[in-house]
C-alpha cells in the first residue's frame, strides 16, 4: 500500500520568511496529492491540491510543486503570516480507482514568529 | 451551512462501557470516513463507507464498528471501548469516493479518553 513521509516535523520561520514542506510517496500509481491545514482545535481543511498531471499548481501566497520521477511533492508557503501557523498535512492517494483511501503523512507544525 | 458535525466534542469514558460518536454531514455526500489522529502517527483510516449501506474496513478497524443506514450519518461505534482508543476522533465527507470531486470537509473532532 501507499506510505507517505513528510518533512520536517516542526517548522519556525520568521514572519514573512517562506516555509517550504516536503513529501515523498511510494505508491506509483498515486494521481492525487492534496494539503490539508489544522488549526488547533478544528478539523483539517483543504488549502490546495495537485493531480498528477501537472506540475506546479499556485494559489496567491501557496503553491505546490510534484516531481513524480523522484516521488516527491512539495508544499511552499512565501511571505508567511502569523495565522499560517497550523499543523499542515500531505496526502496521496489513487482518485477514479474506487475507494483507494487518502494516505496522510505525519504532519508539519509551522510556527510563524512575529 | 455546509458542514460535518460531531457530538460529542469530548468524551471521557471507562473500560468496556459501550460508546457511540455521531457524525452527520449536510451536503449530500455519499462518502464518509473516520480517522483517528494521534501525536506522531497523523491521520489514520478507521472505517469507510462508499454509500448507503455500503461500509469497508480502513488500516486501523479493530475495535470499531459502523453503520451507514441514511446518506448523512456516519455513526462510529465502540462496543468495548480500551485505553488504547484514546484519540482525538474526525469523521469527514467528500462528494465521492472517485471521480472528480474528491475533497474531504473534515467535523472538528472528538477528544476521546478511556481510562
Amino acid at each position: 500500500g501507499e506510505n507517505v513521509e513528510q518533512h520536517p516535523s516542526t517548522l519556525s520561520v520568521q514572519e514573512g520568511d517562506s516555509a517550504v514542506i516536503k513529501c515523498t510517496y511510494s505508491d506509483s500509481a498515486s494521481n492525487y496529492f492534496p494539503w490539508y491545514k489544522q488549526e488547533l482545535g478544528k478539523g483539517p481543511q483543504l488549502i490546495i491540491d495537485i493531480r498528477s498531471n501537472v506540475g506546479e499548481k499556485k494559489d496567491q501566497r501557496i503553491a505546490v510543486t510534484l516531481n513524480k520521477t523522484a516521488k516527491h511533492f512539495s508544499l511552499h508557503i512565501t511571505e508567511t503570516q502569523p495565522e499560517d501557523s497550523a499543523v499542515y498535512f500531505c496526502a496521496a492517494s489513487r482518485r477514479n480507482s474506487g475507494n483507494t483511501p487518502l494516505v496522510f503523512g505525519k504532519g508539519t507544525r509551522l510556527s510563524v514568529i512575529a | 451551512e455546509a458542514q460535518v458535525t460531531q457530538n460529542p466534542r469530548y468524551l471521557i469514558t471507562v473500560t468496556g462501557k459501550k460508546l457511540t460518536v455521531t457524525c452527520s454531514q449536510n451536503m449530500n455526500h455519499e462518502y464518509m470516513s473516520w480517522y483517528r489522529q494521534d501525536p506522531g502517527l497523523g491521520l489514520r483510516q478507521i472505517y469507510y463507507s462508499m454509500n448507503v449501506e455500503v461500509t469497508d474496513k480502513g488500516d486501523v478497524p479493530e475495535g470499531y464498528k459502523v453503520s451507514r443506514k441514511e446518506k448523512r450519518n456516519f455513526p462510529l461505534i465502540l462496543e468495548s471501548p480500551s485505553p488504547n482508543q484514546t484519540s482525538l476522533y474526525f469523521c469527514a465527507s467528500s462528494f465521492s469516493g472517485t471521480g472528480s470531486s474528491y475533497e474531504q470537509y473534515f467535523g472538528p473532532g472528538t477528544r476521546l479518553t478511556v481510562t
